[in-house]
């Protein structure tokens, strides 16, 4: 069963732009969403994380926004450089779950020069 | 620092064969977790591993066994591979088990022909 469903699927952006990068959760027993960036042949980084306590937090260039009346959350990464260029997977985790994550299917973003 | 290390990096096996992944821990963490990666899908969650003991478990058929070492390293082994085994298999380490972030290692890439 898909719990944690993202999209698009795949993103391309101009240098300078601010993709954004959406999720949306079933099971209101998740309180913890991490959002990972991985590049080809490594494994995911994490790259931010909120609680539903928040409704945004920013870090750096990167962005979560988030809506728990609606079980969204979002990822905007600002001032988008090429650099930027990997495949960027939502997460969520349950306190009773332990360490096991549920992740999106990904999102492939491309930002062009 | 060494990061989560894994071996071997890549590995071709037939179908009913066996195979045995290994992973070590960020220094000083104690829980380890696996994890599947069907390629151009997010990660699926195999097993974790907490002072030696399994944690969890995720929705994976009795093939796939995994134990944790003194030392806190771990391996996973999967028995009578099929064709649908073939993926990269991440292991990921934390402190502990409650909410804390995970360090994903660069994973091992299986592949079952």
């Amino acid at each position: 069963q898909q719990q944690v469903k993202q999209s698009p699927q795949s993103l391309i952006v101009q240098k300078g732009g601010i993709p954004i990068i959406n999720c949306a959760y079933e099971n209101t027993a998740f309180d913890y969403f991490p959002w990972y960036q991985q590049f080809p042949g490594k494994g995911p980084a994490l790259l931010i994380a909120i609680r539903p306590d928040v409704s945004e937090k920013k870090e750096g260039r990167f962005t979560i926004s988030f809506n728990k009346s609606a079980k969204q959350f979002s990822l905007h990464i600002m001032d988008s450089q090429p650099g930027d260029s990997a495949t960027y997977f939502c997460a969520a985790r349950g306190e009773t779950s332990g360490s096991r994550l549920t992740f999106g299917e990904g999102t492939q973003l491309t930002v062009n020069p | 620092d060494a990061g989560v290390t894994q071996s071997p990096t890549h590995l071709i096996k037939t179908r009913g064969q066996h195979v045995t992944l290994r992973c070590s821990p960020i220094s000083g963490h104690k829980s380890v977790s696996w994890y599947q990666q069907v390629l151009g899908q997010g990660p699926q969650f195999i097993f974790q591993y907490y002072e030696k003991e399994e944690r969890g478990r995720g929705n994976f058929p009795d093939r796939f066994s995994a134990r944790q070492f003194p030392n806190y390293s771990s391996e996973l082994n999967v028995n009578a591979l099929l064709l649908g085994d073939s993926a990269l298999y991440l292991c990921a380490s934390s402190f502990r088990t409650v909410i804390e972030t995970q360090y994903f290692g660069p994973g091992t890439r299986l592949l079952v022909l």
